[in-house]
């Protein structure tokens, strides 16, 4: 199995910051990353899709990056909206695996 | 409207079943490979299952193989869980989850809560 582990765990930050999560794999899965949004009591929303795609209605202040191991996902401008839990996915093999998440709150 | 309803879920007892429900509305069923997704309270997200879109193919966490038996309608636009030998670390919520490009998820339902406990 894939392990795929994201870092922070949490991290605190103010509306307006740059925010910087990563994203690694036990082993290369090119470009097959996910970055999905989660807010308390509500399903995940897909962020990113392939790594570095933008899903529709989704900011433009979301971007991400990365291939093979590493990843990243980068929120140019924190917005009050923004305070949630990140997960990356791999979708290069089954069992699909998450990381543990991030959860970015309030500084 | 372009959505996914979750049902089904309850308070069963260890070694219990049960089974889920996702009924799709707002787009072709049919062109997707669907997923189940739990998340246990206070934890993580993690993947269950998956099937083809014509339901010829399934794939399974070794968590849930042999217990879970994911199966889809596609004349009713329906995805199921079927889940027995039930313990309680299988609670959780479960999401059901449309895949349109081989393992990325972009529209969830709601969740439905599986709660196992005697």
């Amino acid at each position: 199995d894939i392990q795929t582990t994201q870092s922070p765990s949490s991290l605190s930050a103010s509306v307006g910051d740059r925010v910087t999560i990563t994203c690694r794999t036990s082993q290369s899965i090119s470009t097959y990353l996910n970055w999905y949004q989660q807010k308390p009591g509500k399903a995940p929303n897909l962020l990113i899709y392939a790594a570095s795609s933008l899903q529709s209605g989704v900011p433009s202040r979301f971007s991400g990056s990365g291939s093979g191991t590493d990843f990243t996902l980068t929120i140019s401008s924190l917005q009050p909206e923004d305070f949630a839990i990140y997960y990356c996915q791999q979708s290069h093999s089954t069992p699909l695996t998450f990381g543990g998440g991030t959860k970015v709150e309030i500084k | 409207e372009v959505q996914l309803v979750e049902s089904g879920g309850g308070l069963v007892q260890p070694g219990g079943s049960l089974r889920l429900s996702c009924a799709a509305s707002g787009f072709t069923f049919t062109n997707f490979w669907m997923h189940w997704v739990r998340q246990a309270p206070g934890k993580g997200l993690v993947w269950v299952s998956r099937i083809h879109s014509d339901g010829s193919s399934t794939n399974y966490a070794d968590s849930v193989k042999g217990r879970f038996t994911i199966s889809r309608d596609n004349a009713k636009n329906t995805l199921y869980l079927q889940m027995s030998s039930l313990r309680a670390e299988d609670t959780a919520v479960y999401y059901c989850a449309r895949d349109p490009r081989g393992g990325t998820c972009d529209l969830w339902g709601q969740g439905t809560l599986v709660t196992v406990s005697s």
